[in-house]
């Protein structure tokens, strides 16, 4: 159980294109999801937190405008990289959690490169 | 806000010795502490967690340790084995009510067969 899947597993782009990422919970409802971002070496940072059906919330020094964030259902969560640019290339992985307890459970990531 | 620091940052073992990893926090009022256990170009896994109105918990070859009064937790991970070789991550979060995770740096565990 608890599985979250993200699509695409990668994706190459080029530079002022936009992006879509897909996260999606397969067998429980995620009341939140979350977005973070990694960069190689490093540890993990979030960059927003959304619950279904409401607006996310972006932690600071993130861009709402270019990091576009929607949780249309309890299954699926979407993160849109507008005007993307080389240092926009990173590994985003999204985590989806249940109403009642603590745990996060995480996609296998996306990797995205801009040229 | 919650800081967590965690050590070693690199740590490797013989297969078949156990490992410790350390990670401390900041803020008391955090209440929920997982560690993640991630492969290269892939997501984190959950492999286990504790609360705070919890000293220890154990799950076959890995076991966490709390102390709150010091502020700190371990994973301790027995008999290691090749496959344990991985970015294991550790997290705290509640504090103030919230849901967000705050991790560490993480430890790269590397256990030589």
């Amino acid at each position: 159980g608890a599985v979250v899947s993200q699509h695409p597993s990668w994706v190459i782009c080029k530079s002022g294109t936009s992006v879509k990422i897909e996260c999606r919970s397969l067998d429980f409802q995620a009341t939140t999801m979350f977005w973070y971002r990694q960069f190689p070496k490093q540890s993990l940072m979030l960059m927003a937190t959304s619950n279904e059906g409401s607006k996310a919330t972006y932690e600071q020094g993130v861009e709402k405008d270019k990091f576009l964030i929607n949780h249309a259902s309890l299954t699926l969560s979407t993160l849109t990289v507008t005007s993307a640019h080389p240092e926009d290339s990173s590994f985003y992985i999204c985590s989806a959690k249940q109403a009642v307890g603590y745990e996060q459970y995480f996609g296998p990531g996306t990797r995205l490169t801009v040229t | 806000g919650e800081n967590v620091e965690q050590h070693p940052s690199t740590l490797s073992v013989q297969e078949g010795d156990s490992a410790v990893i350390k990670c401390t926090y900041s803020d008391s009022a955090s209440n929920y502490f997982p560690w993640y256990k991630q492969e290269l170009g892939k997501g984190p896994q959950l492999i286990i967690d504790i609360r705070s109105n919890v000293g220890e918990k154990k799950d076959q070859r890995i076991a966490v340790t709390l102390n709150k009064t010091a502020k700190h937790f371990s994973l301790h991970i027995t008999e290691t084995q090749p496959e344990d070789s991985a970015v294991y991550f550790c997290a705290a979060s509640g504090m103030g009510g919230s849901e967000k995770l705050v991790f560490g740096k993480g430890t790269k565990l590397t256990v030589n067969p």
